[in-house]
């Protein structure tokens, strides 16, 4: 299995801030990664695919850029509305593998 | 407009069963791969099965539920299910149905439902 590891786990940040979070595959997936939004109580939300490609509707702030194993994840600057856990996802291989989630809290 | 609602969920005993069904409305279910993705509680999110448009020939499953859990569809009746057998503790999770994007490439989860929290615990 392809295993995706997320980084941070946690992250605060005061609104108007720059975030980013990164996501490893342990093997090369190309660009077959997709971010996903999940607010508590609620299910994930598709933000970017193909690992730079923003989903209809979802605000120019988001964006995502890498190929092979290194991706990364910024939200240019950051609101209110933002805070939720972020995971990514990679589609190159069954079993789909998510990573372990990135929390984020404003400060 | 596309919606996906899950039932079935609830408090299951260690050993026994459960069925969860997602019935899906605004699109052409037969048309659309689905799946079930679970959440244990605080925890990340992990795939568990896949089964193929039409008539859902094609089946996958996570090597933590293969064996125990079953995935299938009936189009007539607009709906996904997974039963659920030998349950352990470590299944108890919200459930979501998924629908996959109609592409081959890219392909990821563009609807979920809404979850179904199934409890295992004696």
């Amino acid at each position: 299995d392809i295993q995706m590891t997320q980084s941070p786990s946690s992250l605060s940040a005061s609104v108007g801030d720059r975030v980013t979070i990164t996501c490893q595959a342990s093997q090369d997936i190309r660009n077959y990664l997709n971010w996903y939004q999940q607010k508590p109580g609620k299910a994930p939300k598709l933000l970017i695919y193909d690992a730079s490609n923003l989903e209809t509707g979802v605000p120019s702030r988001f964006s995502g850029s890498g190929s092979g194993t290194e991706f990364t994840f910024t939200i240019s600057s950051l609101q209110p509305e933002d805070i939720a856990t972020y995971f990514c996802q990679q589609y190159d291989n069954l079993p789909y593998t998510f990573g372990q989630g990135t929390k984020l809290e404003i400060k | 407009e596309v919606q996906l609602v899950e039932s079935g969920g609830g408090l299951g005993q260690p050993g026994g069963s459960l069925r969860l069904s997602c019935a899906a409305s605004g699109f052409s279910f037969s048309s659309y791969e689905m799946n079930w993705v679970r959440q244990a509680p605080g925890k990340g999110l992990e795939w568990v099965s896949y089964i193929s448009s039409g008539s859902g020939n094609t089946k996958y499953y996570a090597d933590s539920v293969k064996g125990r859990f079953t995935i299938s569809r009936d189009n007539a009746k607009n709906s996904l299910y997974l039963q659920m057998n030998s349950l352990r503790a470590e299944d108890t999770a919200v459930y979501y149905c998924a629908r996959l994007v109609v592409t081959a490439i890219p392909r990821y989860f563009d609807y979920w439902g809404q979850g179904s929290l199934v409890t295992v615990s004696s």
